[in-house]
């Protein structure tokens, strides 16, 4: 099964509305990235977790290695936050493998 | 600041060629490097990391081949490519937080 699942698969918002994105693991997940993926395929680097809480601007994330999940709040959606988020974990420490999970296709709307 | 740049942008390869991807890392010494694949609409898979020089693990068989000869270069190579080579192939660094290159766009015909 999915190492990393992640959900929803697609979201459509609202501009100015909020949403929640999220993460559940099946492995002992050491530390948490976010990633944004443009329409070009670049990622760009949200958020580097870990075990706890960060938040940058609209946008806050959250990693609970215990319960084995992690969370991407978007607050106050804007236009150009439109693309594939992506979370990724570390399987264990120094295992050099950083598991993603499936995306999540966010269109806002204006 | 570090920069990686990924070579070629994009290729187009017939089947049955052979295949050559590089990736540079400047600004930080003695990176940890990944090579990852993405299929049209699909999540990242790992394919090969690095944490030395001349030093290559392979995650995943996907007939392809990897090489570090310099301590900030990676090679992503085929003798023989397949159709299901196609994709968009992704170079990356840490140290602890990864970050990716822009990216190869690979078409096998």
């Amino acid at each position: 099964g999915d190492k990393v699942k992640q959900s929803p698969s697609a979201l459509s918002l609202q501009e100015g509305t909020n949403s929640a994105l999220r993460c559940n693991f099946s492995i002992a997940a050491t530390t948490v990235q976010w990633f944004l993926q443009n329409p070009r395929g670049s990622l760009m680097n949200l958020f580097y977790l870990v075990p706890g809480t960060k938040e940058n601007g609209r946008l806050k994330s959250a990693f609970d290695s215990k319960e084995s999940y992690s969370t991407l709040h978007i607050r106050d959606a804007q236009l150009e936050d439109s693309g594939t988020y992506f979370c990724a974990a570390e399987a264990s420490s120094g295992s050099w493998q950083l598991i993603f999970g499936s995306g999540t296709q966010l269109t806002v709307m204006p | 600041a570090q920069t990686i740049h990924q070579w070629p942008v994009a290729e187009i390869k017939a089947v049955g060629s052979p295949l050559s991807l590089g990736c540079t890392i400047k600004g930080k010494s003695s990176p940890n490097l990944y090579w990852y694949w993405q299929a049209t609409g699909g999540t990242l898979q790992q394919l090969f990391y690095s944490i030395t020089v001349g030093q290559v693990e392979s995650v995943v068989q996907l007939n392809l081949s990897a090489s570090r000869p310099k301590d900030d270069q990676f090679i992503l190579s085929t003798e023989k490519l397949l159709l299901s080579h196609s994709g968009f192939y992704l170079c990356a660094w840490s140290t602890r937080e990864v970050f990716f290159g822009k990216g190869t766009r690979l078409t096998v015909v």
